[in-house]
């Protein structure tokens, strides 16, 4: 079955405890992005990924960091985990061909920063 | 400014009673206009593709249909079932950021449909 899996899908932790959340795609797709989604602002795109070892700032980029060593994944890492980051977290992949673009979403991880 | 909008911010029918969703945008050349489907804690789905002004795609209840402004989802006959965040993004065929593939998405219509 074509997906994209997140994990974990909760997450609670404290202020400065480093945590990666995974994400991973078996439809061989190229483009990878992170969205965070809070009431009031929508989704809100992190960083994406144009291709393995290509990684690039979204809109709200600032405490995340992202690596694209394989095609499949493209984990999201906090470093140090502030209160704000609190959010509901999508990765989502695509491809385009023949001027079709279908973006997947993943499950969503919900992280609470205490 | 790349910017979309959609309305009404929420909609509650009875089942059974039509209506239609907005998503007007503003984009310097559109690329593609996109409608997903969210229940409360997953992630979007993906619904429909609309490339050019009078296109037009249907799936069961759902019509999606595009002009050089606005898009409007159209639900015919809802069920409860149908009751979701129902999101609209556009992706932009010329952009300076550097990434041509970026989705502007709207905030969302929420819909509730009554049995």
């Amino acid at each position: 079955e074509a997906q994209v899996t997140q994990n974990p899908r909760y997450l609670i932790t404290v202020t400065g405890k480093k945590l990666t959340v995974t994400c991973s795609q078996n439809m061989n797709h190229e483009y990878m992005s992170w969205y965070r989604q809070d009431p009031g602002l929508g989704l809100r795109q992190i960083y994406y990924s144009m291709n393995v070892e290509v990684t690039d700032k979204g809109d709200v980029p600032e405490g995340y960091k992202v690596s694209r060593k394989e095609k499949r994944n493209f984990p999201l890492i906090l470093e140090s985990p502030s209160p704000n980051q609190t959010s509901l977290y999508f990765c989502a992949s695509s491809f385009y061909g023949g001027q079709q673009e279908t973006q997947y979403f993943g499950p969503g991880t919900r992280l609470l920063v205490l | 400014e790349d910017q979309v909008t959609q309305s009404p911010e929420a909609l509650r029918l009875q089942e059974g009673e039509s209506s239609s969703l907005n998503c007007s945008y503003t984009v310097s050349g559109l690329r593609g206009l996109f409608w997903y489907r969210q229940d409360p804690g997953k992630g979007p789905e993906f619904l429909f593709t609309l490339y050019s002004a009078g296109e037009e795609k249907e799936k069961e209840r759902l019509k999606a249909t595009l002009t050089k402004k606005e898009s409007f989802l159209h639900i015919t006959a809802p069920k409860p079932e149908d009751s979701a965040t129902y999101l609209c993004a556009v992706q932009a065929a010329y952009t300076n950021a550097g990434n041509n593939r970026k989705l502007i998405w709207g905030l969302g219509t929420s819909l509730a449909v009554n049995p």
